[in-house]
């Protein structure tokens, strides 16, 4: 058990709905980062948050949004969805950001879009 | 930018082989490496790291061993079993204005039969 907790472990949704997850870091990280899994991207990151604050965006679309709240949890929010979203989507989180705090993920949160 | 490659799965093995899973690197500046371990329905865990040229990490058994000069950090196991089938993926640490993110390889799914 990484202790990095994400709800809900399944989703179905329909294209054009709008969804949102959440995670929980380990008790003490400061750190919450986004990526999603898919067949044919592979992992890919989304967006990372320190502390309440944005601190680094990889390819996430315009669609999705993201935040981290007072008591550190995370939220991604996924609108207009298309069947191409569907895929597995990952929160890990680290104490800090530096080069050497590893990374420890949730188990995901699996959207299927239909 | 920074990107990592490894070796293309699927590798099939039988209990107690060698196992070696390919891994190199493109990075400016000095990235800490990863090697993730992800089993079925479950999120992707830290299985072994090194932060500097020429260390090597280990855990349960696997080794990798940081190249600068070869640009690679190869995984290995002497002796592979059963409950070692998982994906692993290889993974370096982007630092960029304080910010982390993992960029991982495409993973490499590997099974082991007894």
């Amino acid at each position: 058990d990484s202790g990095v907790t994400q709800t809900p472990k399944h989703l179905i949704t329909a294209t054009g709905q709008r969804v949102t997850l959440r995670c929980s870091p380990r008790s003490g990280d400061l750190s919450v980062y986004w990526y999603q899994q898919s067949l044919d991207q592979g992992l890919q990151f989304l967006i990372q948050y320190y502390n309440g604050e944005e601190r680094a965006k990889g390819n996430i679309l315009e669609r999705f949004s993201a935040q981290q709240f007072p008591d550190l949890h995370s939220e991604l929010n996924l609108s207009s969805l298309e069947l191409g979203d569907s895929a597995l989507y990952f929160c890990a989180s680290s104490v800090g950001q530096g080069r050497n705090s590893p990374l420890h993920f949730g188990n995901g949160t699996r959207l299927t879009v239909t | 930018g920074n990107s990592v490659t490894q070796m293309e799965g699927p590798v099939t093995l039988s209990e107690e082989a060698f196992l070696t899973i390919n891994c190199t690197y493109t990075a400016t500046g000095y990235p800490s490496l990863f090697w993730y371990v992800q089993y079925p329905g479950e999120g992707l865990q830290l299985l072994l790291k090194a932060t500097k040229a020429d260390d090597k990490g280990s855990n349960k058994g696997f080794e990798a061993t940081y190249r600068k000069e070869t640009t690679s950090f190869h995984l290995e196991k002497g002796s592979v079993q059963v409950s070692d089938s998982a994906v692993y993926f290889c993974a370096l640490s982007d630092v960029n204005q304080g910010a982390q993110k993992l960029v991982f390889g495409q993973g490499t799914r590997l099974t082991i039969n007894p």
